[in-house]
């Protein structure tokens, strides 16, 4: 079955620690996306990339990285310099940069910085 | 700087009765519009889609309205089901730049 996989669900860290998020998907697509979701605020950008080895910054991306080193691959790390990492994370993909046919999403990552 | 609202925050209604959930937009980039439905710790899943060319797009019981010269969608569920129950996200899209952005979401209840 095709689709996008993010792991752990649950993840736990110590505060002052790097963490990566996995997100692995195999339905060749091109872009990938990720999101952060904190409660009343919906779901906002970090980073996206429309194609290998390439990516941008979105809305808050302060405090994380990523990289895309394969079409099929696009983990984001959270960074000791991220302020507030303890938020739910998704990440998305799609055919292309824009479609109206729909992003394909994962079941998400909760992050706790304890 | 908030490119998609949904200024609703929850919206409750009877079923069988018609929902009508509210998007507004800011950014004039964007050529089409996406609507999706989450449950508590799942990811989004597509409702429907909307270009920026058309005004109204149809799938079932799920109608979407564009409205660009006021920068607003709607998305209509006619009859609503307890099933409907959820975060609806309006998203505003563009194929240029390749961005995504989703508004606040609505969570719907859909009382039996």
């Amino acid at each position: 079955d095709g689709g996008i996989t993010q792991s752990p669900k649950y993840l736990f860290r110590k505060e002052g620690q790097n963490v990566t998020l996995s997100c692995e998907q195999n339905l060749n697509h091109d872009a990938m996306y990720w999101y952060r979701q904190d409660p009343g605020q919906g779901l906002r950008l970090i980073y996206y990339s429309q194609i290998v080895n390439d990516f941008q910054k979105g809305d808050i991306a302060e405090g994380y990285s990523v990289s895309r080193e394969k079409k099929e691959s696009f983990p984001l790390t959270v960074t000791s310099a991220q302020k507030n990492p303890t938020a739910f994370y998704l990440c998305a993909s799609s055919i292309t940069g824009g479609t109206l046919y729909g992003y394909t999403f994962g079941s998400g990552t909760r992050l706790t910085v304890v | 700087d908030q490119q998609v609202k949904q200024n609703s925050p929850s919206l409750s209604v009877q079923e069988g009765r018609i929902s009508i959930l509210n998007c507004d937009y800011t950014n004039s980039m964007f050529d089409y519009f996406l609507w999706y439905k989450k449950y508590p710790a799942e990811g989004p899943t597509f409702l429907i889609s909307i270009s920026s060319i058309k005004d109204k797009n149809e799938d079932g019981r799920f109608t979407v309205f564009l409205n660009k010269s006021a920068k607003h969608l709607s998305l209509h569920i006619v009859p609503s089901q307890p099933g409907d129950s959820a975060v609806y996200f309006c998203l505003g899209g563009s194929s240029n730049t390749g961005k995504l952005i989703f508004g606040q979401g609505t969570t719907l209840q859909v009382k039996p």
